[in-house]
């Protein structure tokens, strides 16, 4: 069974610039669910996709966008990059889209804007 | 929304020693309570987790207690080892049709050879 892998590891951008990020979910799993994480804080919720369709959205603007694909797979995409976009990037795999299924992190993509 | 408070920020054992985690959450909809572990540079890892129609779950040394009258949950860590020192959060999740966790802040666990 294939874990969930993101890429890339580490990127650098400078404020304005737009960036995507990718993730490949679990095998079996439907859904994918992209999660920010400051510095010294817990994640926090950026949105959901279940089987190609956004399912549910937290506290963040619209800039901040993505995809699902076919095979499960997701893109997170930022355009109009801020400083406080720096953080770890995480996406998360689970079957299901509903509450109680286990979500599966990835090792994230560390985000430097500057 | 839900908000999900942990305590404490940060927590010192000696190996071989108990550790607890408590967190409280406010939405008495959430049925969810996972717990993750995240060491440097990785993910958080799945390491227990809890739903509201059970009261408590272990597995070997790590275990869950759930009340859902004072809404709060705690992770037990019984015979702390050092690969136990990490950072550890708590969340919470609703049955509002989709699997938004909210996170805890986060507790550095330091076990002490």
């Amino acid at each position: 069974e294939t874990g969930v892998t993101q890429s890339p590891t580490h990127l650098i951008k400078t404020r304005g610039q737009q960036v995507t990020l990718r993730c490949s979910s679990q095998s079996g799993h439907n859904t994918v669910s992209w999660y920010q994480q400051a510095l010294g804080q817990g994640p926090q919720f950026i949105f959901q996709y279940y089987r190609e369709e956004e399912n549910g959205r937290g506290n963040f603007p619209p800039r901040f966008s993505g995809l699902q694909f076919p095979n499960y797979s997701s893109e997170l995409n930022v355009n109009a990059l801020e400083l406080d976009d720096s953080a770890l990037y995480l996406c998360a795999s689970s079957s299901g889209g509903r509450s109680y299924n286990e979500q599966f992190f990835g090792p994230g993509t560390r985000l430097t804007v500057l | 929304g839900e908000n999900v408070e942990q305590h404490p920020s940060t927590l010192s054992v000696q190996e071989g020693d108990s550790a607890v985690i408590k967190c409280t959450y406010s939405d008495s909809a959430s049925n969810y309570f996972p717990w993750y572990k995240q060491e440097l540079g990785k993910g958080p890892q799945l390491i227990i987790d809890i739903r509201s129609n059970v009261g408590e779950k272990k597995d070997q040394r790590i275990a869950v207690t759930l009340n859902k009258t004072a809404k709060h949950f705690s992770l037990h860590i019984t015979e702390t080892q050092p690969e136990d020192s990490a950072v550890y959060f708590c969340a919470a999740s609703t049955a509002h049709g989709n699997e938004k966790l909210t996170f805890g802040t986060g507790t550095r666990l330091t076990i002490i050879p």
